[in-house]
């Protein structure tokens, strides 16, 4: 069974950083792309960040671009993204999601239970 | 970058209703178009892909369709367990992904 664990998030004061992380099992990880995608609270869906299978090409929204990092270990089975900078805008439910199939580039099918981080002073 | 447009943002019904969701592109998407559920405090669930393939699992009583730039998710018998938000996704401009703003869906 797919499954995606993020973990990491926690309160922040703004100008600060912190790494969510997203365990994957049931899988084989280093075949299929992830993303990154958040929620504010009350709002709707934004995607975040993404990296290829093997981490060859990473893209960005451009509200994080510069600021956030998206990483992976294929060894270890675990995505990562490294936030930096942040300001109270980047409150909201991260959520860590696989990409469907091998070739990139579809729709996102899981995701995970998500992980709440808060930028506040 | 493409922009999903969804109608309405909200409406009511009633069990048993036939319920019908838009989504609009600003450009053509082809048939790159995504549907997902969410309920509070969960994660989003996908129920269709392609516009109208089915995802395993999901209760037939969901249908997509559209093409190009107009897009329907229909819920043909509304069901208690179908109050929710749902929204729309594309991902036909590799590397860039976009979402609709969402339709809440709640009981009458």
């Amino acid at each position: 069974q797919v499954q995606l664990v993020e973990s990491g998030g926690g309160v922040v004061q703004p100008g600060g950083s912190l790494r969510l992380s997203c365990a994957a099992s049931g899988f084989t990880f280093s075949s299929y792309g992830m993303h990154w995608v958040r929620q504010a609270p009350g709002k709707g869906l934004e995607w975040v960040a993404f990296i290829r299978y093997d981490g060859s090409n990473k893209y960005y929204a451009d509200s994080v671009k510069g600021r956030f990092t998206i990483s992976r270990d294929n060894s270890k089975n675990t995505l990562y993204l490294q936030m930096n900078s942040l300001r109270a805008e980047d409150t909201a439910v991260y959520y860590c999601a696989k990409d469907r199939r091998a070739a990139a580039g579809n729709w996102f099918d899981p995701w995970g239970q998500g992980t709440l981080v808060t930028v506040s002073s | 970058a493409i922009q999903l447009t969804q109608s309405p943002s909200s409406l009511s019904a009633s069990v048993g209703d036939r319920v019908t969701i838009t989504c609009r592109a600003s450009q053509g998407i082809s048939s790159a178009l995504a549907w997902y559920q969410q309920k509070p405090g969960k994660a989003p669930k996908l129920l269709i892909y392609d516009a109208s393939s089915l995802e395993s699992g999901v209760p037939s009583r969901f249908s997509g369709s559209g093409s190009g730039t107009d897009f329907t998710l229909t819920i043909s018998s509304l069901q208690p367990e179908d109050f929710a938000t749902y929204y729309c996704q594309q991902f036909n401009s590799y590397p860039q992904w976009t979402f609709g703003q969402g339709t809440k869906v709640e009981i009458k």
